[in-house]
């Protein structure tokens, strides 16, 4: 049972453009959700979160939105620069003592074309 | 430098040999997990540990054993490995579980194939 999904395996944008991608997650007692990066042969690296308390955090070039009606969270990376190629995983978490655990989404893999 | 450290990176062995793999980080973080990385299938954890002495299951525990005797390392051992754990594996630290606290810091992987 995938309980963070996402949707899109690969995307491909031109530089320059908006990369926009997307992650659902069925369990509503989710409230905080991360967004990592990839590198191939390197471990994943944080690149920006949101609690379930906001709908939107902004950090440079990357922007998280959450929509907690539609379980929907995105992570728009604007401008898109090559150097964002990479697999970028969405992970959700329930803040319950004692039974922290993160989940992970499938992966997309973000090709920035120049 | 914070890292975390994983050793061996790369590893061939051979169904039911036991094995190894250590994890050590030097950021004095609480929380430290296992997590292995399958096509499709994206990250899933195996066992994380919430501080010294105190481990618990992730989604996918069998086959595995972990240890935290000390804060800085968490080896993950497979005592009798099969086909079916080849896969890419990540060790991971954070500061805390908890919130915004659970920024993972992960190491750059192990790839184990079992023939």
């Amino acid at each position: 049972d995938q309980q963070v999904k996402q949707n899109s395996p690969s995307l491909s944008v031109q530089e320059g453009r908006i990369s926009i991608l997307n992650c659902d997650y069925t369990n509503s007692m989710f409230d905080y959700f991360l967004w990592y990066k990839k590198y191939p042969a390197e471990g994943p690296t944080f690149l920006i979160s949101i609690s379930s308390i906001k709908d939107k955090n902004e950090d440079g070039r990357f922007t998280v939105f959450l929509n907690k009606s539609a379980k929907h969270l995105s992570l728009h990376i604007v401008p898109s620069q090559p150097g964002d190629s990479a697999v970028y995983f969405c992970a959700a978490l329930i803040s319950n003592f004692g039974n922290e655990k993160l989940t992970f989404g499938t992966g997309t893999r973000l090709t920035i074309i120049p | 430098e914070a890292q975390v450290t994983q050793n061996p990176r790369y590893l061939i062995t051979v169904t039911g040999k036991k094995l190894t793999v250590t994890c050590s980080q030097n950021m004095n973080h609480e929380y430290m997990s296992w997590y292995r990385q399958d096509p499709g299938l994206g990250l899933r954890q195996i066992y994380y540990s919430m501080n010294v002495e105190v481990t618990d299951k992730g989604d996918v525990p069998e086959g595995y054993k972990v240890s935290r005797k000390e804060k800085r390392n968490f080896p993950l051992i497979l005592e009798s490995p099969s086909p079916n754990q080849t896969s890419l594996y990540f060790c991971a630290s954070s500061r805390s579980a908890a919130g915004a606290k659970n920024i993972q810091y992960f190491g750059a992987g192990t790839r184990l194939s079992v023939l």
